[in-house]
């Protein structure tokens, strides 16, 4: 089956910087690739997807990269608020069926 | 228009009970997915309906755990003869399952607290 890594499992950048997570995952036939928030107690909500036939997609200050042959993809966020500090989860799946998710990322901006 | 919803939010029950969860998804919404989370790592998948019907049940543990969809809209979670290891967050999604329209959106949760 699946298997989705995700680095770094905590990262801290002073405000206003840039943050870089990213995924691998194994299972070629994948190709859809959500990333979703999550707070703490809260649900996991998406911030962005990509999918297979997308090399990069944008939306304000997240964008997301996807590199098939190599089996990665990658979130940036540019110009961090403090209120992006959360977990961030990668996944990935397709055709409707069931999502593998990484393990999470604690960002944590620095004011 | 409402999201996905969850209740409990919270149950506690003692090792050996029986416990349901139940999910209501997005109105019009055929797919529904079963998770469950344990504190520090991401959602792991459970099982996933389409209609009334277990298209995939892989991610069920062990034959203490079944789910259901009888009208293909609510569907409920159960587990018998609970451990204190299904400890976990029990997260639901739904999705409209449309060609492209593929996005989960997750409920709330049930924190299930077995002691």
């Amino acid at each position: 089956g699946e298997n989705v890594e995700q680095h770094p499992s905590t990262l801290s950048v002073q405000e206003g910087d840039s943050a870089v997570i990213k995924c691998t995952y194994s299972d070629s036939a994948s190709n859809y690739f959500p990333w979703y928030k999550q707070e703490l107690g809260k649900r996991p909500q998406l911030i962005i997807d990509i999918r297979s036939n997308v090399g990069e997609k944008k939306d304000q200050r997240i964008a997301v990269t996807l590199n098939k042959t190599a089996k990665h993809f990658s979130l940036h966020i540019t110009e961090t608020q403090p209120e992006d500090s959360a977990v961030y989860f990668c996944a990935a799946g397709g055709g409707n069926e069931k999502l593998t998710f990484g393990t999470g990322t604690r960002l944590t901006i620095i004011p | 228009g409402a999201g996905v919803s969850q209740t409990p939010s919270n149950k506690v029950t003692e090792k050996g009970k029986y416990v349901e969860l139940r999910c209501d998804p997005i109105s019009g919404h055929t797919a529904l997915y079963w998770y469950r989370q344990s504190l520090g790592q991401g959602p792991e998948f459970l099982i996933y309906f389409q209609g009334t019907g277990a298209a995939d049940d892989s991610g069920l543990p062990n034959d203490r755990f079944f789910a259901v969809r009888p009208e293909g809209s609510v569907s409920t979670l159960k587990i018998q003869r609970t451990e204190r290891g299904d400890s976990a967050v029990y997260l639901c999604a739904s999705s409209p399952n449309k060609g492209t329209q593929e996005t989960q959106y997750f409920g709330p949760g049930t924190r299930l607290l077995v002691l």
